[in-house]
């Protein structure tokens, strides 16, 4: 199982949305988008079970493909706190074990 | 708000000894995991726990690897005679309910395990 992500690397000014994509060419039970500041753990933001589900939490929308493979999390009104590494994690064949992504890296400029 | 906690927060030893990290799950979750993130990479998962037992384990968890859950409140990893390829972040977490559709894992903040 292989998750890839768009971009690697984003720098955008404060107030700017933003998007990242997650695809595979596997197909996963449930997605979830994670948060990772440096020195700390992920930090859940937001976890899709079903085909085409879109889920808002605050300024955080994602959706999870129709097909299951894909998955997008968009960013609206961006701060500088939302600086961090950003990781989709595919769940496999309802199994314990998340398979994660290789992150897109967020720079806010003020 | 519950958490994951972990220690110790950094772990300095030398190659060959061994090492037992430690975890504290979110009280009511049945469902416990180690992942691991070198530097600059992207995080593996190792091994899920359940029920007192492995439930999944990857092709990294090899026999230098093993889990324990020794009390009703804390989740161990150990590992023997480590290797310098072994330093790494290491995390912990838990999830609930006990599988089916839902498994939102929650995580720790990490064991900076690093080995000289």
């Amino acid at each position: 199982q292989l998750l890839e992500q768009s971009p690697q690397f984003l720098s955008i000014q404060e107030g700017e949305n933003l998007t990242v994509y997650c695809n595979s060419s596997s197909v996963f039970s449930s997605l979830q988008w994670y948060r990772q500041e440096p020195g700390e753990g992920p930090v859940l933001l937001i976890a899709l079970y079903k085909a085409g589900e879109l889920t808002s939490n605050g300024r955080l929308t994602a959706q999870f493909g129709i097909t299951r493979k894909d998955s997008f999390l968009n960013i609206s009104a961006s701060i500088p706190s939302d600086v961090g590494i950003y990781f989709c994690a595919g769940r496999e064949n309802y199994g314990q074990n998340f398979v994660f992504g290789p992150g897109t890296r967020l720079s806010v400029l003020p | 708000e519950p958490e994951v906690t972990q220690t110790p927060s950094h772990q300095v030893t030398q190659m060959g000894q061994e090492v037992i990290l430690r975890c504290v799950p979110i009280s009511n979750h049945l469902y416990f995991y180690w992942y691991r993130q070198i530097l600059g990479q992207k995080v593996e998962f190792l091994v899920s726990f359940y029920n007192n037992e492995i439930s999944e384990k990857s092709e990294i968890f090899d026999d230098q690897f093993s889990v324990e859950r020794p009390d009703g409140s804390n989740f161990t990893l150990k590992i023997r005679s480590t290797k310098l390829e072994d330093s790494a972040m290491y995390f912990c977490a838990s999830s609930w309910p006990s599988g089916g559709t839902r498994n939102e894992q929650f995580f720790g903040p990490g064991t900076r395990l690093t080995v000289l």
